[in-house]
Parts: structure tokens; C-alpha cells; sequence
């Protein structure tokens, strides 16, 4: 079974600059998950869709930071403009659990870890 | 503002030995997962327990959960190099998404 696919791996781009991560989750799950994650700390969630609607996008910085997820498969998260603040690995996550429960286990991506300068 | 905070923050042992590490959180849960996420990749499933669960086994690992005094601790026993990683407790609330903690980074010396 083919895993959480996302490129690029590594991206480095100036502040004010815009960039755009791509994901596909794991064929089947419809619940698919964006998070951040810092160095040195654990993944914040940013947006979970369940299948190509948004379930949850409380912790979104919505002023530059946007997320689409067409026709329920693959997703893509941007960010216009970037800030030094978001230096972070961005990672995707998918879940088979229906309705977006979060009582089941996520399979998470490799990560792009973005550098902002 | 993180559910879960791993203790400790880092921890160094021998090939062979065991690794304990614990999670705190504050609000009631449905179930606890831990992550294994090696440098530089995706976080890892380990194993889930869920709040009416007190222990549970998976392989060299151990899981208790104590709901009452709202805490978790992951147990690796005879440790290898490959268990080289940092583990993250993740808690479910009951809100749709899962809440990671810090992480404790684990060290196995060879």
C-alpha cells in the first residue's frame, strides 16, 4: 500500500515570497489532515478536511495562509506572503476515520520543510 | 496550546536498556496515541489505548493509562539504536482532530 505522498521535500524562499506544498493521502481515506511543526515541538494542526470539505480550520492563519482539497483526493496548502515565523516542516496526514473521528490512527507524510529567509 | 507535555524532554540510554517516557494532559479523553518520528521523516503509529484501557502491548512496547491522574507512559524495552527517535503522546479530546504534545527525543547508544 503506497503511503502519504507530498513534494516538495525541502523548499527555501525569501519572506514575502508565496509557496505552495502538495499532498496525496493514502487511496481511500477521507479524512486528511495539514499540520506545522516546529522545531523542537510537536505538530499543530492547521486544517482537516473530510473528503473535499473543511472540518476543522480554527488554527489557520486564514490573512496568508489558504488550502484546498479538490474533489476529496489530493490537497494543497499555501502560504501568500511567507514570514520568517513559518519556517517549519509542513505535514500531511490521512485517516480512515469516518466523520473525522480522531479515535483512529493518521499516516502521516514524509514533511516539506520549508526555510523562509 | 499543547493537551499533552512529554517528560522528559530528552533522554540517553545504553543498547538494552529500557526507555520510559511520560505524557501529561489536562482536559478528559477519549483515547491516547503515541508517534514515533525518526530525523527528518513522517511521524510513525505506535499504538493506541483508549480511556477505559489501563495497559496495553504491542511488540517491545508498553502502554499504561492512568485517566485519574490524567497521564500516559510509553515503555521500550530492551532498546535497540534503531529506537533512536522523538515519541509524541497525541490525545483525542472528542474534537475532531487529534493534540500532539512536545515529544521526548530518545538517544540509544550502541
Amino acid at each position: 500500500e503506497a503511503g502519504v505522498a507530498q513534494s516538495p521535500r525541502y523548499k527555501i524562499i525569501e519572506k514575502r515570497q508565496s509557496v505552495a506544498f502538495w499532498c496525496n493521502p493514502i487511496s481511500g481515506h477521507a479524512t486528511l489532515y495539514w499540520y506545522q511543526q516546529i522545531l523542537g515541538q510537536g505538530p499543530k494542526l492547521l486544517i482537516q478536511f473530510q473528503n473535499n470539505g473543511v472540518v476543522d480550520d480554527s488554527q489557520l492563519p486564514k490573512d496568508r495562509f489558504s488550502a484546498e482539497r479538490l474533489k476529496g483526493v489530493d490537497s494543497t496548502l499555501k502560504i501568500q506572503p511567507a514570514k520568517l515565523e513559518d519556517s517549519a516542516v509542513y505535514l500531511c496526514a490521512s485517516s480512515s476515520a469516518p466523520r473525522g473521528r480522531a479515535s483512529y490512527e493518521q499516516y502521516f507524510g514524509p514533511g516539506t520543510r520549508l526555510t523562509v529567509t | 496550546s499543547q493537551q499533552g507535555e512529554e517528560d522528559p524532554q530528552a533522554l540517553s540510554i545504553q543498547e538494552g536498556e529500557n526507555a520510559t517516557m511520560n505524557c501529561s494532559y489536562k482536559t478528559s479523553i477519549n483515547n491516547l496515541q503515541w508517534y514515533r518520528q525518526n530525523s527528518g521523516r513522517g511521524l510513525v503509529h505506535l499504538i493506541l489505548i483508549r480511556s477505559n484501557e489501563r495497559e496495553k502491548h504491542s511488540g517491545r512496547l508498553r502502554v499504561t493509562l492512568d485517566t485519574s491522574k490524567k497521564s500516559s507512559s510509553l515503555l521500550i524495552t530492551a532498546s535497540r539504536a534503531a529506537d533512536t527517535a522523538s515519541y509524541f503522546c497525541a490525545t483525542d479530546t472528542g474534537r475532531r482532530a487529534l493534540t500532539f504534545g512536545s515529544g521526548t527525543r530518545l538517544q540509544v547508544q550502541p
